[in-house]
C-alpha cells in the first residue's frame, strides 16, 4: 500500500519568516494530496489540496508543489503568524482509493 | 449541515469495560472512514466503509475492536474489554467519493484507566 513519510516532524520559525514542510510518498499511482490543519484540541481540517495534473496550487499565503516524478510534494507558508502554530498533516491517495496520512509536523510560529 | 458528529466527546472508563464510540456522517457522503491519533503513532486509520459496506479493515489493532454501519447517517466503534494501551483520540470523517475532501467530527477522547 501506500507510504507517506513527512518531515520535520517539528518545525519552530519566526513571526514572518517562511515555513516548509515536505512529504515522499511510495504509490506512482496516487493522484490526490491533500495537506490538513489541526489546531491543539480540534479536528484536522483541509486547508489546500493538489491533484496529479497540477505541479503548483497557491491560495494566499499557501501553497503547495508536487513532483510527480521524485515522488514528493511539499507545503510552503509565508509570512507565517502566529495563528499558523498547529499540525499539518499531508496525505497521499494511492491505489488502495483513501487517503494515507503522513505523521504530522507541529509548526510553532514565535511572535 | 452541521458537519461530522461524533459522541461522546470525552470518555473515561475503566480496563475491561466495553466502550462505544459514535458517529453521524455528513449527509450524502458515500465514504466513512474512523481514525485513532496518539502521540506515537499519529494518525492511524482504522477502517473504513463504502455505502455502509466495510472496505478494509486491515487497521483494526486487535478482535478487541469492531465497527458497524446500519445504515447511511449512523456508525459505531466498540472496544470490548478496553485496555489503557487503546487511550486515543478517536476520529470519525466521512466524504464524497474518495477524491475529495474527508470531513473530520470533533473526536472523541478516551481514557482506559
Amino acid at each position: 500500500g501506500e507510504n507517506v513519510e513527512q518531515h520535520p516532524s517539528t518545525l519552530s520559525v519566526q513571526e514572518g519568516d517562511s515555513a516548509v514542510i515536505k512529504c515522499t510518498y511510495s504509490d506512482s499511482a496516487s493522484n490526490y494530496f491533500p495537506w490538513y490543519k489541526q489546531e491543539l484540541g480540534k479536528r484536522p481540517q483541509l486547508i489546500i489540496d493538489i491533484r496529479s495534473n497540477v505541479g503548483e496550487k497557491k491560495d494566499q499565503r499557501i501553497a503547495v508543489t508536487l513532483n510527480k516524478t521524485a515522488k514528493h510534494f511539499s507545503l510552503h507558508i509565508t509570512e507565517t503568524q502566529p495563528e499558523d502554530s498547529a499540525v499539518y498533516f499531508c496525505a497521499a491517495k494511492g491505489g488502495s482509493y483513501i487517503p494515507t496520512f503522513g505523521r504530522g509536523t507541529s509548526l510553532i510560529v514565535h511572535p | 449541515d452541521a458537519g461530522v458528529i461524533q459522541s461522546p466527546r470525552h470518555e473515561v472508563t475503566e480496563m475491561g469495560q466495553e466502550v462505544t464510540l459514535r458517529c453521524k456522517p455528513i449527509s450524502g457522503h458515500d465514504y466513512l472512514f474512523w481514525y485513532r491519533q496518539t502521540m506515537m503513532r499519529g494518525l492511524e486509520l482504522l477502517i473504513y466503509f463504502n455505502n455502509n459496506v466495510p472496505i478494509d479493515d486491515s487497521g483494526m489493532p486487535e478482535d478487541r475492536f469492531s465497527a458497524k454501519m446500519p445504515n447511511a447517517s449512523f456508525s459505531t466503534l466498540k472496544i470490548q474489554p478496553s485496555e489503557p494501551r487503546d487511550s486515543a483520540v478517536y476520529f470519525c470523517a466521512s466524504s464524497f467519493r474518495t477524491n475529495f475532501e474527508a470531513f473530520f467530527g470533533q473526536g472523541t477522547r478516551l481514557t482506559v484507566v
